[in-house]
């Protein structure tokens, strides 16, 4: 089980974003994924192997983390980044999601 | 480019049955992992199964088990799910996606389980 927090995020753009991923059981740091989604659209993947941006992801995107703590921070949020934010796990067997944190425009 | 097009939802009673299709081009489709991945209306998004590319390793998520089955033809680069047994619970919009993890992904196809 994967465990998102906050569930909302409330902050200004320009302002830097903190989210974070828990895990109930250790997860391999290859195996941790972040997706971005807007409303009505696909899901996007952002960052794999817990830190690794995907193709074409600004540099204000960042993913940390081992084990069962992992963090995706924006470091200065623009309009477009105004979105839902899920982690995901793709271990041995099972592969899950978190339930997700919003990140609104205050 | 990659491109992955979902069809085949529609409207299904509960305890009906339904086989979604996802059409692959723009890569080696026998290459790659491909999930099937759903999203309930308002709600957050729930891996439910995938095939290696070979289709020599399956699993599933243990809501589905037993009752939805994945496959894929490598000769027409094309991923299904046989979705049986269907619950009102299984109302979703459906994609497909490739590769662990997923770094491309359809639009979606919409299923509605009602009576």
């Amino acid at each position: 089980v994967l465990a998102q927090s906050p569930g909302t995020l409330s902050l200004s753009p320009g302002e830097r974003a903190t989210l974070s991923c828990r895990a109930s059981q250790s997860v391999s740091s290859s195996d941790l994924a972040w997706y971005q989604q807007k409303p009505g659209q696909a899901p996007r993947l952002l960052i794999y192997a817990a830190s690794t941006r995907a193709t074409g992801i600004p540099d204000r995107f960042s993913g940390s983390g081992s084990a069962t703590d992992f963090t995706l921070t924006i470091s200065r949020l623009e309009p477009e980044d105004f979105a839902v934010y899920y982690c995901q796990q793709s271990g041995r067997t099972s592969w899950t999601f978190g339930q997700g944190t919003k990140v609104e425009i205050k | 480019q990659v491109q992955l097009v979902e069809s085949g939802g529609g409207l299904v009673t509960p305890g009906g049955s339904l086989r979604l299709s996802c059409a692959a081009s723009g890569f080696t489709f026998k290459d790659y992992y491909m999930s099937w991945i759903r999203q309930a209306p308002g709600q957050g998004l729930e891996w439910i199964a995938y095939i290696r590319g070979s289709g020599s390793y399956i699993n599933y998520a243990d809501s589905v088990k037993g009752r939805f089955t994945i496959s894929r033809d490598n000769a027409k680069n094309t991923l299904f799910l046989q979705m049986n047994s269907l619950r009102v619970e299984d109302t979703a919009l459906y994609y497909c996606a490739r590769n662990k993890p997923f770094d491309s992904w359809g639009q979606g196809t919409l299923v509605t389980v009602s009576s």
